[in-house]
């Protein structure tokens, strides 16, 4: 079964830091990879998304991730945070079985 | 407007009652799904839902039963309600089932506690 794994569990920044969010995924076959942000109390909301073409995706708010497919990864990053920034941060796959498959979580913490 | 809305987003109830959640989408999407969301913020699915039928059923107990009306709805009962079901529930719809560039839209989450 597919497996999504983000080996950052809190990750604690000031603001302006530059950063980058580990995901990796294990499913040999094609894939649509997905970043989502969950603001405290809230629901979950579309960073950015890979479908096919250009590995490198910009996403909302200065967001963007690389596709890296010989290293099974999907990484997000941002050059500069703000504390705005401060949230759940999920990576999520979909295989074609009709559902997305989510990594654990990683908590972002900007301190101002 | 809501795309993906929600009832009740919040419930507070005793072990052992029946309680229901409801779901309705207006984006005309094809595939509806519930994701449970537990204490340490960890999403699986549970089901998936197209065009009214049952795609997925996930390893989750027969207290739980979703039920779709039509395909802008699915609705999540529960019976015999036990500690361990209290997380956050969401919906979310895509335009089909096999996630094409649409992607996934959440709705804001019940959170169900169980005391």
């Amino acid at each position: 079964a597919q497996s999504v794994s983000q080996h950052n569990h809190h990750v604690i920044l000031s603001e302006a830091a530059s950063l980058e969010l580990g995901c990796n995924y294990s499913y040999g076959g094609t894939v649509n990879l997905f970043w989502y942000v969950q603001y405290p109390g809230q629901h979950l909301q579309l960073l950015l998304k890979y479908f096919s073409g250009d590995p490198l995706v910009k996403g909302i708010k200065g967001f963007e991730a690389e596709f890296i497919k010989s290293k099974f990864s999907f990484n997000l990053r941002k050059p500069s945070v703000q504390w705005s920034d401060t949230a759940e941060y999920f990576c999520a796959v979909d295989t074609g079985r009709r559902a997305l498959t989510f990594g654990s979580g990683t908590r972002l913490q900007v301190q101002p | 407007d809501t795309a993906v809305s929600q009832t009740p987003k919040y419930l507070v109830t005793q072990m052992g009652n029946d309680k229901s959640i409801k779901c309705e989408q207006n984006l005309g999407h094809d595939t509806m799904y519930w994701y449970k969301q537990d204490s340490k913020k960890f999403l699986k699915i549970m089901f998936s839902y197209n065009n009214k039928e049952l795609i997925i059923n996930e390893t989750v107990p027969n207290r739980f039963s979703p039920k779709s009306p039509d395909k802008a709805h699915l609705n999540l009962h529960i019976n015999s309600l036990e500690l361990g079901d209290s997380a956050v529930y969401f919906c979310a719809s895509s335009r089909d089932s096999a996630g094409t560039p649409g992607g996934y839209t959440f709705g804001s989450g019940t959170r169900l506690t169980v005391v």
